[in-house]
């Protein structure tokens, strides 16, 4: 079965500080891994995404992640934290086999919490 | 653009009313995508649509039901609400998946919170 973990249900980091936000996920195939932040009582905005090419990928708000294929992550990293940071964070798959849908499947989501 | 608009942001059921979640999008995207989100549970896709006229279940669909008439619109309907069905949900839309798999993003409304009582 495909799926997508998120192992650390929260993060606290110094401002400052680098950050990381873990994700593990199974699929059959290449996997299409996207990243996604959730502002309290808003929708989620889409942080970026690997397809293919370069393992690392660059996106919004000077984030980025790491792709592994032999340890099957897609680690959501920033060098120096800011407080306004501090949000749920979730890891999404896309779903393999299902024909041309563009389903997705997310992780539980991880807070991050940035202290001053 | 507006993006992805949802109606209402916040909404009380009482136990067997019924009720529907408007999900309007003006980025002509084909895809549109229903999902609810639970505490520590993440999203769960609800139903989905690839174009207008067709919609398909995703991975909890019971308890509801959806029409896609035009490209813009894609509500979301509750016949008998349920406790179980207290959550927050989003509508979600992208355009068609470039490839045989798939690489589009979906780009997501506001949400509703909906309370069963």
């Amino acid at each position: 079965a495909q799926s997508v973990a998120q192992p650390e249900d929260q993060v606290n980091v110094a401002e400052g500080n680098p950050l990381t936000v873990k994700c593990t996920y199974s699929v059959s195939g290449n996997p299409y891994l996207f990243w996604y932040v959730q502002y309290p009582n808003r929708g989620l905005q889409f942080l970026l995404k690997y397809i293919t090419g370069d393992n690392l990928v660059k996106g919004s708000y000077g984030f980025e992640a790491e792709f592994n294929k032999s340890q099957t992550s897609f680690h959501l990293k920033k060098p120096s934290a800011l407080v306004s940071d501090s949000a749920l964070y979730f890891c999404a798959v896309r779903v393999h086999g299902s024909g041309n849908t563009g389903k997705l499947i997310f992780g539980q989501g991880t807070t991050l919490q940035v202290k001053p | 653009n507006a993006g992805v608009t949802q109606t209402p942001k916040f909404r009380i059921l009482k136990i067997g009313q019924s009720m529907t979640l408007q999900c309007t999008q003006d980025m002509n995207h084909n895809y549109m995508y229903w999902y609810r989100q639970d505490p520590g549970m993440g999203l769960k896709l609800i139903y989905y649509s690839v174009g207008a006229g067709i919609t398909d279940k995703g991975e909890v669909p019971n308890g509801y039901n959806v029409s896609r008439s035009t490209t813009e619109d894609f509500p979301l309907r509750l016949e008998l609400a349920a406790p179980s069905q207290t959550s927050v949900y989003f509508c979600a839309s992208s355009y068609s998946p470039g490839g045989p798999q798939g690489t589009d993003t979906q780009y997501f409304g506001p949400g509703t919170r909906l309370t069963v009582l």
